[in-house]
């Protein structure tokens, strides 16, 4: 059974640092191209960032170039997300989850969240 | 590229036949996708490339489009459907998603 499995989801103050992980299960993890997606409560959905399946190629919405990194380690099944200089706009559930070959999004885990806030 | 969904909120009874717009401020071809998410879930994938219909995913859902207009279509709406509905473009970086359609108990 595929799992995607988040963790790392902290509440932080605004210009902080938090690092997401998220532990793949149930499919080749190193086949597939792998997207961070995000949503404030109560909102809808943004796309955040991806990352090839050997870790050459990355795309980052623009509200997060330059403070977000996206990276993998495909020896551990695991995708990371760095999130740096915090903002309160960045509050909300970020959900990893695994390309369906069309750059859709075919499975996603069930979060985690993260909170910016003094 | 923007999106946009018409209508942002949508009444109806079970058995209903439901149709969701999307529309993209630039073309896009046919790189679209729809997703469904209730509350407290993960997206859940419906269709692909505009048209394709994911594995798993009932009959009662398909869509059509291309270009700069699209729709979902639910031909007969099940308790199991109440949710929010977004589309996504998939044709430039970065790709976004719409506002979201929910649709709820008339």
């Amino acid at each position: 059974e595929m799992q995607l499995v988040e963790s790392g989801g902290a509440v932080v103050q605004p210009g902080g640092s938090l690092r997401l992980s998220c532990v793949a299960s149930g499919f080749i993890f190193d086949d597939y191209t792998m997207h961070w997606v995000r949503q404030p409560p109560g909102r809808g959905l943004e796309w955040v960032s991806l990352i090839s399946w050997n870790g050459d190629i990355t795309y980052y919405t623009d509200s997060v170039k330059g403070r977000f990194t996206i990276s993998r380690d495909n020896t551990k099944n695991s995708l990371f997300l760095q999130l740096n200089g915090l903002r309160a706009e960045d509050s909300g559930f970020y959900y990893c989850a695994k390309d369906g070959g069309s750059g859709d999004v075919d499975y996603a885990g069930r979060g985690t969240l993260v909170t910016v806030s003094s | 590229i923007q999106l946009t969904q018409s209508p942002s909120f949508l009444s109806a009874s079970v058995g209903d036949r439901v149709t969701i717009t999307c529309r993209a401020g630039q073309g896009i071809s046919s790189y679209l996708a729809w997703y469904q998410q209730k509350p407290g879930r993960a997206p859940k994938l419906l269709i692909y490339a505009a048209s394709t219909l994911q594995r798993g995913v009932p009959s009662r859902f398909s869509g059509s489009g291309s270009g700069t207009e699209f729709t979902l279509t639910i031909s007969s709406l099940q308790p199991e459907d109440f949710a929010t509905y977004y589309c996504q473009q998939l044709s430039n970086y970065p790709f976004t998603f719409g506002p979201g359609t929910k649709v709820d108990v008339k």
